[in-house]
């Protein structure tokens, strides 16, 4: 699992509240990413990260921001959720020591009422 | 969780026997691809992976072949097992991008 852990792992928040979710990695990897998942959607990139305090838009980043402020945390913030950001979200890591793989943490599953 | 799977294409498959799982990807100058799989309720979990300069790579029961010509890529498992019951998905990047594309994937069930 590449020591990546997220949390929290299942939340439910109501629209016009913000949220933040947490992503931590123990091997410390350089590169950090965060995407979401939806049916009919492969995952899609919202933002991710080439080191601290270096992050770069994805795909889909309206609506959300991004912080990494140490190389183990990479934080997720919906400054105002939407219904439309109900998702689950995946935080991942690249691996720069060989190949490029990308390795995911659990996932957390955010409902917006 | 299961309502990722909700639009996918199936693959159904005895078990015992062969799957093959395709994809086609998008970018010419793709040179990096990797499959997944992924089980209800967990993250994306690594099977297999193969660089442009490789047209086939085997693991442990699994296989993964590429045809750059027409930019296609499939996951073939051998003698499939309930626990291969999962969605597959593959994903494509090109060197020094450090940005990945996936694919929406393919639900496999694996028949008794």
């Amino acid at each position: 699992d590449a020591g990546i852990t997220q949390s929290p792992r299942h939340k439910v928040t109501e629209t016009g509240t913000p949220v933040t979710l947490r992503c931590h990695q123990t091997e410390n990897h350089r590169y950090m990413y965060w995407y979401r998942q939806d049916p009919g959607h492969g995952l899609r990139l919202i933002h991710y990260s080439y080191g601290v305090k270096d992050t770069d838009k994805g795909e889909v980043s309206d609506g959300y921001s991004v912080s990494r402020s140490k190389t183990e945390d990479f934080l997720l913030t919906l400054e105002s959720a939407t219904s439309s950001q109900t998702s689950v979200y995946f935080c991942a890591i690249r691996e720069t020591s060989g190949l490029d793989t990308q390795y995911f943490g659990p996932g957390t599953r955010l409902t917006v009422l | 969780g299961e309502s990722v799977g909700l639009h996918l294409p199936t693959l159904s498959v005895q078990e015992g026997d062969n799957s093959i799982i395709n994809c086609a990807y998008s970018n010419s100058a793709s040179d990096y691809f990797i499959w997944y799989k992924q089980e209800s309720g967990k993250g994306p979990q690594f099977i297999i992976d193969i660089r442009s300069n490789m047209d086939k790579r085997q693991g442990q029961r699994v296989t993964v072949l590429l045809n750059k010509t027409v930019k296609h890529l499939s996951l073939q498992i051998a003698a499939t097992q309930p626990g291969d019951s999962a969605v597959y998905f593959c994903a494509e990047s090109s060197s020094g991008t450090y940005k990945y594309i996936f694919g929406t994937g393919t639900r496999l069930k694996v028949l008794a």
